[in-house]
């Protein structure tokens, strides 16, 4: 347990509205992550930040925005959502173990965009 | 490109046989190697890693093999138990100099089911 709590959990949300899920960690990792899964194409990174008010984009960006005001919180807005943004999203922190950063995942936020 | 990847979509095994699930990468600068276990309808659950340094990692049942020269891994479950039935990704580590940070590349997934 990686002290990761996502909302909602489920959603479904109409084309052309703004989204934003919530990730919001008790471990004060300095590195979270936004990951949407989707099949056929496993895990793929959004955005990730490496501390208060540093974001950075990931591979697969366009169309989301971040904010991390707070060590604790990361936020995922779709500033307008669309139907190919129905997916899993899924937040991450990035824990050193061993000789290896491990990142790991909350239970994820899942999206239906109609 | 895809950088990380697990060319068997799906695998099916006998409980108490061996599984073997592989997972080849291409960049060389990849330096530390995980598994994650992901349930239906749950997040993704590290499951074990290994160093660029080593070429085998154990953890009770599971096992992960590296060969850095084949830029293979592979991870071995013995005995495979019906418990075992998820889907496996695969996931290489790099230092991103560009982006100032270590990130994860996952491969597509492996769906391993262990019949009883």
């Amino acid at each position: 347990d990686a002290g990761i709590t996502q909302s909602p959990r489920h959603k479904v949300t109409e084309t052309g509205t703004p989204v934003t899920l919530r990730c919001h960690q008790t471990e004060n990792h300095r590195y979270m992550y936004w990951y949407r899964q989707d099949p056929g194409h496993g895990l793929r990174l959004i955005h990730y930040s490496y501390g208060v008010k540093d974001t950075d984009k990931g591979e697969v960006s366009d169309g989301y925005s971040v904010s991390r005001s707070k060590t604790e919180d990361f936020l995922l807005t779709l500033e307008s959502a669309t139907s190919s943004q129905t997916s899993v999203y899924f937040c991450a922190i990035s824990a050193r173990v061993d000789s290896g950063n491990t990142i790991y995942f909350g239970e994820g936020s899942w999206l239906t965009v109609v | 490109d895809q950088q990380v990847k697990q060319n068997s979509p799906s695998l099916s095994v006998q409980e108490g046989r061996i599984s073997i699930l592989n997972c080849d990468y291409t960049n060389s600068m990849f330096d530390y190697f995980l598994w994650y276990k992901k349930y239906p309808a749950e997040g993704p659950t590290f499951l074990i890693s290994i160093s660029s340094i080593k070429d085998k990692n154990e953890d009770g049942r599971f096992t992960v093999f590296l060969n850095k020269s084949a830029k293979h891994l592979s991870l071995h479950i013995v005995p495979s138990q019906p418990g075992d039935s998820a889907v496996y990704f695969c996931a290489a580590s790099g230092w991103i100099s560009g982006a100032g940070s270590y990130q994860l590349t996952f491969g597509k997934g492996t769906k391993l089911s262990v019949i009883p």
